[in-house]
């Protein structure tokens, strides 16, 4: 298996520009997450989708961002226009719901993530 | 609210010393708890986590982690340190009840003296 995708790694763009990120979750995983991490805030969650349907996106911080996933293995966070304040490192997770013994169950697991730096 | 506090932010520890890095959280229900890896300029890796039984939880790379609930703890030990080790080092809780997000500490950045 070859985990969660993501891709680019690096990403240096001009404030302004369109920025986007892409993520391949593990197959078989029905659940997939963008989460930003930023040395002020940690690691919060931004959007998460279950069966490539926006569940939440309470944690997208303003309009200029937009999460999409067109089928189960593909998946796209975009930046219009970037800003300096955009600058972190995203990082894409994907989880396959489970149960055991009826209790509900999840394990995240993560992408390498992509480092972004708006100029 | 849930949260997660870590209150290590850096540790230093020699090569083959053991290890514990502390986690507490804040949880209204049973907690699931993990613990996540990130080495410099990579992603996070699960090293562990509990959801229930055993408190006594076995990890990769010898990691190991109990889950204490009358302390609202979940701490991380390693008998024995390498120096591959030295990363940052992640407790988190979930599910947030509704949102499935996974609430993260600040991290422990640990280093290993030779």
């Amino acid at each position: 298996d070859a985990g969660v995708i993501q891709s680019p790694r690096h990403e240096v763009t001009e404030m302004g520009q369109e920025v986007t990120l892409r993520c391949k979750p593990i197959s078989g995983h029905n659940s997939l997450f963008w989460y930003r991490q930023t040395m002020m805030r940690g690691l919060e969650l931004l959007i998460y989708f279950n069966n490539n349907v926006p569940i939440d996106d309470s944690g997208m911080p303003e309009d200029r961002f937009s999460a999409k996933m067109p089928n189960a293995s593909f998946s796209t966070l975009k930046i219009q226009p970037s800003e300096p304040r955009d600058s972190a490192v995203y990082f894409c997770a994907s989880s396959g719901l489970g149960t055991s013994g009826g209790q509900y169950q999840e394990t995240q697991y993560f992408g390498p993530g992509t480092r972004l730096l708006v100029l | 609210a849930q949260s997660v506090t870590q209150p290590d932010i850096h540790i230093t520890v020699s090569e083959g010393a053991s290890l514990e890095l502390r986690c507490n959280y804040s949880y209204g229900a049973t907690p699931y708890l993990f613990w996540y890896v990130q080495s410099p300029g990579q992603g996070l890796q699960l090293l562990l986590k509990y959801f229930s039984g055993d408190t006594l939880v076995q990890g990769i790379k010898g990691f190991e982690a109990e889950f204490k609930r009358s302390q609202s703890s979940f701490n991380l030990r390693k008998p024995s340190v390498h120096w591959s080790d030295a990363a940052e080092y992640f407790c988190a809780v979930g599910p947030d009840t509704g949102r499935r997000a996974l609430t993260f500490g600040s991290g422990t950045r640990l280093q290993v003296q030779p």
